[in-house]
């Protein structure tokens, strides 16, 4: 079945660095979406991708889709202590409704 | 926007005893909702699809006896974890489409169980 791996797995920042999270995708997507989800809470929708190589920009946050649609990108400029959380990027598949969330990447930041 | 919730927040339960989950959409229809179980520090799972009017599809590995799930009307969709037991114990997360393009899932704040 489709896996979805995220890397790293967690992210120790000192606030003001950059943040990048990487979402490969064992198989072609035909989207992929991006969640936030803060400690204890539930997930968040933060964007929709779905052109090969489509960028999309939301504030300090850039989101990527790969040529192949196969991997993604989120990267986060200058980070600030309200970005703590886990990112996961969820991809699904053609001729389905069902999403396969990634493995997450927890974003810590050191004030 | 689109709000999901879900009853009861909380449920801590003793072995053998079953544990009903609801998940409603408040102000818009879903005639699909998916239940996710989530482990600590872990990412979401999916388990099954809920349909309106229709049985569940649910995903592989899960068994359907023990996670019933009924989508009795369009805003409401029901997990009932049957004969729980420790292990079952989790976070357990309804989410449902929206509309429109960008097919944003919104999730319900999920329940935590736990299972003694």
């Amino acid at each position: 079945g489709q896996q979805v791996m995220q890397i790293p797995q967690y992210q120790h920042v000192q606030e003001g660095e950059d943040f990048t999270t990487y979402c490969n995708s064992s198989t072609t997507l035909s989207n992929i979406q991006w969640y936030k989800q803060r400690p204890g809470g539930h997930p968040v929708f933060l964007i929709q991708l779905v052109k090969s190589g489509e960028v999309k920009k939301q504030k300090r946050l850039t989101f990527q889709f790969g040529e192949a649609k196969k991997n993604s990108s989120l990267h986060i400029t200058a980070t600030q202590t309200t970005d703590v959380g886990t990112y996961f990027c969820a991809g699904r598949g053609f001729g389905n409704e069902k999403l396969t969330f990634g493995t997450g990447t927890r974003l810590t930041i050191i004030p | 926007g689109a709000v999901v919730s879900q009853h009861p927040s909380w449920v801590i339960c003793k072995s053998g005893t079953s544990v009903k989950i609801e998940c409603r959409s408040l102000d818009f229809q879903a005639t699909t909702m998916f239940w996710y179980r989530q482990f600590p520090k872990q990412s979401l799972m999916l388990m099954a699809t809920s349909n309106e009017g229709s049985k569940a599809t649910y995903e592989q590995g899960v068994e359907k006896d023990k996670f019933l799930i009924n989508h009795a009307s369009l805003t409401l969709s029901t997990l009932t974890v049957t004969s729980a037991h420790p292990e079952d114990s989790s976070f357990y997360i309804c989410s449902a489409p929206g509309t429109g393009n960008q097919e944003t899932q919104y999730f319900g704040p999920g329940t935590r169980l736990l299972v003694l």
